[in-house]
């Protein structure tokens, strides 16, 4: 069984780079694209992008000047870097394999704060 | 990039039927987008009841379905319960994206 497991720095401050890495346990992890959603405090998902284990990227139009995913397919992991942060950013942060959506991460909050 | 949209809020009495649908502002919705749901309750994660428009994941219960309804995707619920009060999202996948709809609140009451 598939399981994910995020981590992560959780306060960051405006201006900074949000840096947060899943790694992928049991099943194949080259068979699939791998996938990183946010979600602001009380409001709804949003999909950031997706990275396969050759490194072939999708993301969102409105991030992707800032959204660096990589992966490291000898540790089965892969990683989202989302540059000049600010308050908008304040989310929890989720890692999921993109087939069928499942299964997904434990989430993790990162707060944008001065 | 494209916007989903959702029906902001419904009700469904205990035991009835309602569907909840997601549209695309770039035209019909088709199989092509391989429709997404999942349901979120508050203070838990978001988990995955359809996917690729009419498949079940093994913990999604029978009462929950996915189609295409009108140049939409559909969820289906019937015979409402009161644990199914929730959020639920829709997912669509475009080429080199893929976008969240914005959310429907489904009261049980």
């Amino acid at each position: 069984q598939v399981q994910l497991q995020q981590w992560g720095a959780g306060l960051l401050k405006p201006s900074e780079t949000l840096s947060l890495t899943c790694a992928v346990y049991g099943g194949s992890f080259s068979d699939y694209y791998w996938s990183w959603i946010r979600q602001p405090p009380g409001k709804g998902l949003e999909w950031i992008g997706e990275i396969n284990h050759s490194g072939s990227t999708n993301s969102n139009p409105s991030l992707k000047s800032r959204v660096t995913i990589s992966v490291d397919t000898s540790k089965s992991q892969f990683s989202l870097r989302l540059s000049s942060v600010t308050a908008a950013d304040t989310a929890v942060y989720y890692c999921a394999r993109a087939s069928r959506l499942d299964p997904w991460g434990q989430g993790t909050l990162v707060t944008v704060s001065s | 990039q494209a916007v989903v949209t959702q029906e902001p809020s419904l009700t469904v009495s205990p035991g009835g039927t309602v569907t909840l649908t997601c549209g695309s502002s770039t035209g019909g919705v088709t199989s092509g987008h391989y429709p997404y749901w999942f349901q979120q309750k508050p203070g838990q994660a978001p988990r995955t009841l359809i996917y690729d428009t009419s498949n079940k994941h093994s913990w999604t219960p029978a009462r929950f379905s996915g189609s295409l309804l009108g140049g939409k995707a559909a969820l289906t619920l019937s015979g409402a319960q009161p644990e199914d009060e929730a959020e639920y999202y829709c997912l669509l996948s475009y080429i080199g994206a893929k976008v969240f709809g914005g959310g429907t609140k489904l009261t049980v009451l």
